[in-house]
């Protein structure tokens, strides 16, 4: 059991370029989230999905897409990276509340992104 | 917009004392408030969360205190260890699983746990 993975761990965009980060989770969780941490600061969400096809805005969705085709999986693309992307950025999941309300969410260790 | 913010962005404890550490917060519609901790170069990880109808609610070593007249969070860990040495954020939760229960995080406050 993995919990969430990342994938990149690192990576150094110019200006312009494109990428995708990947996130999967095996924990059969039904959210999933993408947040962008800046120093000295708390995370900020970007987009989250509440399932398998469905997405939707967070805080600052500006500058970035997602896809959740498959349950596990969280994609956020950058389609032309700007230099104010450059951030840490943090995937989580979250499974389906029950009776209770349930908080906690899995955080994966993160992608660290530069721009230039 | 409503948030969630810290008052001490830096915390120094020595090993083995209480550890406080403090949250306000503006948004009197939320009904759960959460405390998470980061470790250098890992993900937050969940410590404890308090429901908006409780004042205190225990875990092992801490403690977190919900004072809703001044709309203050704090979080306390007894007998601090090195391990505790992290970022600790609280976080807001407006309960709404179609919105996907999103969390309002706040600025986050270093604890530096002295030997």
């Amino acid at each position: 059991n993995a919990g969430v993975t990342q994938t990149p761990k690192f990576r150094v965009l110019k200006t312009g370029q494109s990428m995708t980060l990947l996130c999967a989770q095996d924990m059969n969780h039904e959210y999933m989230y993408w947040y962008r941490q800046d120093p000295g600061m708390g995370l900020r969400l970007i987009h989250y999905s509440v399932g398998e096809g469905t997405t939707a805005k967070g805080e600052v969705p500006d500058g970035y897409n997602v896809s959740r085709l498959k349950k596990q999986n969280f994609l956020l693309g950058l389609e032309s990276a700007a230099p104010s992307q450059t951030s840490v950025y943090f995937c989580a999941s979250r499974k389906l509340a029950g009776l209770e309300s349930y908080n906690e969410q899995f955080f994966g260790p993160g992608t660290r992104l530069t721009v230039l | 917009g409503e948030s969630v913010g810290l008052h001490l962005p830096t915390l120094s404890v020595q090993e083995g004392d209480n550890s406080i550490i403090n949250c306000a917060y503006s948004n009197s519609a939320s009904d759960y408030f959460i405390w998470y901790k980061q470790e250098s170069g890992k993900g937050p990880q969940f410590i404890i969360d308090i429901r908006s109808n409780m004042d205190k609610r225990q875990g092992q070593r801490v403690t977190v205190l919900l004072n809703k007249t001044v709309k203050h969070l704090s979080l306390q860990i007894a007998a601090t260890q090195p391990g505790d040495s992290a970022v600790y954020f609280c976080a807001e939760k407006k309960t709404n699983e179609a919105a996907g229960n999103k969390l309002t995080f706040g600025g986050g406050t270093r604890v530096l746990v002295k030997p």
